[in-house]
């Protein structure tokens, strides 16, 4: 089946650094990622849309300078945490859109920020 | 604002019964509704979809019904399986953009041998 590799799966940085998560799909083409974040015990929330060659389209709420998300190609999408805070600690997950029904996710990235 | 509940945080049952999960949600009528399973620190993995105009959809053991007048969706998994432990998560269209979803808490289910 389709999937989706996610890198890395775990970051710890300093306060104030910037972190970048790959988001991959490793056998298909995806035109359409999306990006979610996950506090403990809370439900994935949908951050932004990120479409192959255009800007990302942001859910409201989420700082679009502070998250940036690049889609340079079919198959790859990144979003860098900028200058980031203990709260952007979470777990972050992308998820890619196959045939018409299914969405694929990737395994997640456990940002802590120190 | 769109409210997803899912009946419980946690369900225990006994391995070989019928695991019976309830997602609930309001002001919005979605056009589809997704299951997922969710592992720890692992991201989801899509079960089923059922679309607005179907009442009832299966895979293997898994069913899913949907009813949009009572805006409500359970999901059963028949003759459960300590393998099938893990958190389910109920998951609405946003509308505009497959993929576009509001994802409920999820419920953790536990079989037990």
């Amino acid at each position: 089946g389709a999937v989706v590799s996610q890198h890395p799966s775990w970051v710890i940085c300093k306060s104030g650094t910037s972190v970048k998560i790959e988001c991959r799909s490793l056998d298909f083409q995806a035109t359409t990622m999306f990006w979610y974040r996950q506090f403990p015990k809370q439900s994935l929330m949908l951050m932004a849309t990120s479409n192959e060659g255009s800007k990302a389209t942001y859910e409201q709420g989420v700082e679009k300078d502070k998250f940036l998300i690049n889609h340079a190609s079919l198959t790859l999408s990144t979003l860098t945490v900028t200058s980031a805070h203990p709260e952007d600690s979470s777990f972050y997950i992308c998820s890619a859109r196959g045939d018409v029904e299914k969405l694929f996710f990737g395994s997640g990235t456990q940002l802590s920020v120190l | 604002s769109q409210k997803i509940e899912q009946n419980s945080e946690a369900l225990n049952i006994q391995e070989g019964k019928t695991a019976t999960l309830t997602c609930n949600y309001t002001n919005y009528s979605p056009a589809y509704l997704q299951w997922y399973r969710q592992d720890p620190g692992r991201g989801p993995v899509f079960l089923l979809l059922i679309r607005e105009n179907e009442k009832e959809k299966r895979k293997e053991r898994l069913k899913v019904t949907f009813d949009t007048t009572l805006k409500q969706s359970l999901f059963h998994i028949t003759a459960s399986q300590p393998a099938d432990s893990a958190t389910y998560l109920c998951a609405l269209d946003r509308g505009s953009t497959l993929g576009r979803l509001y994802f409920g808490r999820g419920t953790q289910l536990t079989v037990w041998p």
